[in-house]
C-alpha cells in the first residue's frame, strides 16, 4: 500500500480483556515503531523492530505488552488483562531512510471501560 | 525523566506572521532532530529534520535552527498559514548509538488566525 495501514482505527473493551492491534508498514521499508499517545500527552515509544535484528522492546511499559513481526513485515501489538490506563492511541510508523523521518499511520484508539 | 520538552503547550499566531516553536533536549548523544506536525485523527507527519552537523535547514517556509551548545532546537514558520495549525512535535535521536528510535516532546498546539 502507499501508507501505513493500522487497524481497527477504534477498539472499546472491557477491562481484564486482550486485545491485537495491526499494522502494515509501507512495503521495503526495513524498520517498524511502535508508539502510543495518552490524553493530553506526546508521543511515547514502545517497541522498534530493525530487519531481522532482535527488537528494542525498552519501551513497553509491562509484561502485559508484547509485540511481533512477521516475515519483516506485518505487526501486532498484543495487550493482555486490558487496564483502564492504557487508554490511548496506538501509532505505528515505518521508515527506510532516517533523514525521512517516519511515516505514522493514522492509529488505532484504544479505550478501555 | 523528560530528555525532549517543548515547554510551550500552547501558540497563538496572526496568519502572516512568523511562528516560532521551541524544543529543548537533555540527551547530549542526540544527534539527529525532526519536527513532525499532526491534524487531530490522524498520524503525524514529517515536516523536517537537521543532523547535528548543521546548525540550520530550511524547506520552503519552515527553517529548524540547532543550537548545539544550548541543546536547543527551533522551527520557524514563515508566513504562518491557517492550514498550519495543528500539533507539533519536536523529536530526537541518537542515530549513531541506538539507531532511528526517536524520542518526542509533548507537543505544542499552534494556531493560526485568519
Amino acid at each position: 500500500g502507499a501508507g501505513v495501514s493500522q487497524s481497527p482505527s477504534n477498539k472499546v473493551t472491557e477491562k481484564g480483556k486482550d486485545v491485537e492491534l495491526r499494522c502494515d508498514p509501507i512495503s521495503g521499508h526495513t524498520a517498524l515503531y511502535w508508539y502510543r499517545q495518552s490524553l493530553g500527552q506526546g508521543l511515547e515509544f514502545l517497541i522498534y523492530f530493525q530487519g531481522n535484528s532482535a527488537p528494542d522492546k525498552s519501551g513497553l511499559p509491562s509484561d502485559r505488552f508484547s509485540a511481533e513481526r512477521t516475515g519483516g513485515s506485518v505487526s501486532t501489538l498484543t495487550i493482555q488483562r486490558t487496564q483502564q490506563e492504557d487508554s490511548a492511541v496506538y501509532l505505528c510508523a515505518s521508515s527506510y531512510q532516517p533523514e525521512y523521518g517516519y511515516t505514522f499511520g493514522s492509529g488505532t484508539r484504544l479505550t478501555v471501560v | 525523566d523528560q530528555q525532549v520538552k517543548q515547554n510551550s503547550p500552547s501558540l497563538s499566531v496572526q496568519e502572516g506572521r512568523i511562528s516560532i516553536l521551541n524544543c529543548d533536549y537533555t540527551n547530549s548523544m542526540f544527534d539527529y532532530f525532526l519536527w513532525y506536525k499532526k491534524y487531530p485523527a490522524e498520524g503525524p507527519t514529517f515536516l523536517i529534520s537537521i543532523s547535528s552537523i548543521k546548525d540550520k535547514n530550511e524547506d520552503g517556509r519552515f527553517t529548524v535552527f540547532l543550537n548545539k551548545s544550548a541543546k536547543h532546537l527551533s522551527l520557524h514558520i514563515v508566513p504562518s498559514q491557517p492550514g498550519d495549525s495543528a500539533v507539533y512535535f519536536c523529536a530526537a535521536s541518537a542515530w549513531k548509538a541506538a539507531g532511528n528510535k526517536l524520542t518526542f516532546g509533548g507537543g505544542t498546539r499552534v494556531l493560526v488566525k485568519p
